[in-house]
């Protein structure tokens, strides 16, 4: 059981947009730790895909946007694309655990 | 650019040790902190443990902390985990990345292909 909660699979269409979740509490994300969020391909090491909340690394697309609120953060993917398809996991830090969580990851599909 | 290659993976029985290695290069590994993360085959991911950039802390999850213990050489921008007492749920692939922020605000901006340990008889 991770400590960030994510679903387990999400879908869409080409084009659509897409928002993936990360729900945690009051010992990490709603003690003001900030999120980030990986990509990880198929047969891939992860990628750093947003880093601080919303702030995206140089090279990866506009199409990719974090937000923050309270005990939960969230990604957005717009104009889905086929190459998105991939494992997406959250990253904070609880100081109940006094370590670095992950959330268990989203499996994102686009149909 | 940023390169970060393990090495050392392997099978091992349960109650055996190993060590791994992260060769860096293309920036200045003495300037920054490192992860190690590891993933279990078809499982999510799993922080280990955190040096800073100079070797003066370091953290590990519980799930490892007196069996495991991360160290470096800047001499040889290496990273190392030396993994005692392994256990069947140690299976993993282990990834090391590059830290950036603070500890408690820390994320992974570069990662390595990863090496392959699998704990068995």
């Amino acid at each position: 059981q991770s400590v960030l909660t994510q679903p387990p699979s999400v879908s869409g269409a080409p084009g659509q947009r897409v928002t993936l979740s990360c729900t945690g509490s009051s010992s990490n994300i709603g003690a003001g730790y900030d999120v980030h969020w990986y990509q990880q391909l198929p047969g891939a090491a992860p990628k750093l895909l947003i880093y601080a909340n919303s702030n995206r690394p140089s090279g990866v697309p506009d199409r990719f946007s974090g937000s923050k609120s309270a005990t939960s953060a969230s990604l957005a993917i717009t104009g889905l694309q086929a190459e998105d398809e991939a494992d997406y996991y959250c990253q904070s830090y609880d100081s109940s655990l006094s370590g670095v969580v992950f959330g268990g990851g989203t499996k994102l599909t686009v149909l | 650019q940023v390169q970060l290659v393990e090495s050392g993976g392997g099978v091992v029985q349960p109650g055996r040790s190993l060590r791994l290695s992260c060769a860096a290069s293309g920036f200045t590994f003495s300037g920054y902190g490192m992860h190690w993360v590891r993933q279990a085959p078809g499982k999510g991911l799993e922080w280990v443990a955190l040096i800073r950039y100079d070797g003066s802390n370091k953290y590990y999850a519980d799930s490892v902390q007196g069996r495991f213990t991360i160290s470096r050489d800047s001499s040889r921008n290496t990273l190392y985990l030396q993994m005692n007492s392994l256990r069947a749920e140690d299976t993993a692939v282990y990834y090391c990345a590059r830290a950036r922020n603070t500890w408690t605000q820390t994320y992974l901006d570069y990662w390595g292909q990863g090496s392959l340990v699998t704990v068995s008889s």
